[in-house]
């Protein structure tokens, strides 16, 4: 997994609550990306880092927030966790805006 | 509606065979394609990639074709064995799309019969 890991793998969380979820590179890539993956609907940007502190949205960023204060790090939060929000998560990193290696994601049930 | 999609979401290949996975894309501006693995509760995995100045890559037992006239990418897998069973999805990078620039397809199924 390209020296990426996520944690939590797996989350089970209540309607409402906070969640936060960790991607970390040990590949000093500068780009990093949260995806979430969904039947029928493949790979959606959710948010992504070009830099420490510089982040910008993505195809499906409602509810959620990102923040990256350390090159191999970058967090994902759900700020009130909804039940549309039960998915699999994945992290990625790329070093040139080109390919991008993912992490081995991480799933997540609201109820 | 997304730029890149595949013809079929499954395929069903006898072990030993050739496999093909086709993709289409319509964004014309698109320089760069990539095939991903993803295995049944992993992440996707880097396959093979190609540019657009390229109609043919290969490698350790893929090729991937890319036919710019008609906007057609395709992933070819010889002989495929067990451990090929997966879901293989595309994904393109819009020239000057920015950082979050590339497109995935939605994935095919690659069934592999013994």
């Amino acid at each position: 997994d390209a020296g990426i890991t996520q944690s939590p793998r797996h989350k089970v969380t209540e309607t409402g609550t906070p969640v936060t979820l960790r991607c970390h590179q040990t590949e000093n890539h500068r780009y990093m990306y949260w995806y979430r993956q969904d039947p029928g609907h493949g790979l959606r940007l959710i948010h992504y880092s070009y830099g420490v502190k510089d982040t910008d949205k993505g195809e499906v960023s409602d509810g959620y927030s990102v923040s990256r204060s350390k090159t191999e790090d970058f967090l994902l939060t759900l700020e009130s966790a909804t039940s549309s929000q039960t998915s699999v998560y994945f992290c990625a990193i790329s070093d040139y805006q080109e390919t991008q290696y993912f992490g081995p994601g991480t799933r997540l049930l609201v109820l | 509606g997304e730029s890149v999609g595949l013809h079929l979401p499954t395929l069903s290949v006898q072990e030993g065979d050739n496999s093909i996975i086709n993709c289409a894309y319509s964004n014309s501006a698109s320089d760069y394609f990539i095939w991903y693995k993803q295995e049944s509760g992993k992440g996707p995995q880097f396959i093979i990639d190609i540019r657009s100045n390229m109609d043919k890559r290969q490698g350790q037992r893929v090729t991937v074709l890319l036919n710019k006239t008609v906007k057609h990418l395709s992933l070819q897998i010889a002989a495929t064995q067990p451990g090929d069973s997966a879901v293989y999805f595309c994904a393109e990078n819009r020239k000057g799309g920015g950082a979050d620039g590339l497109t995935f397809g939605k994935g095919t199924h690659l069934i592999i019969q013994p």
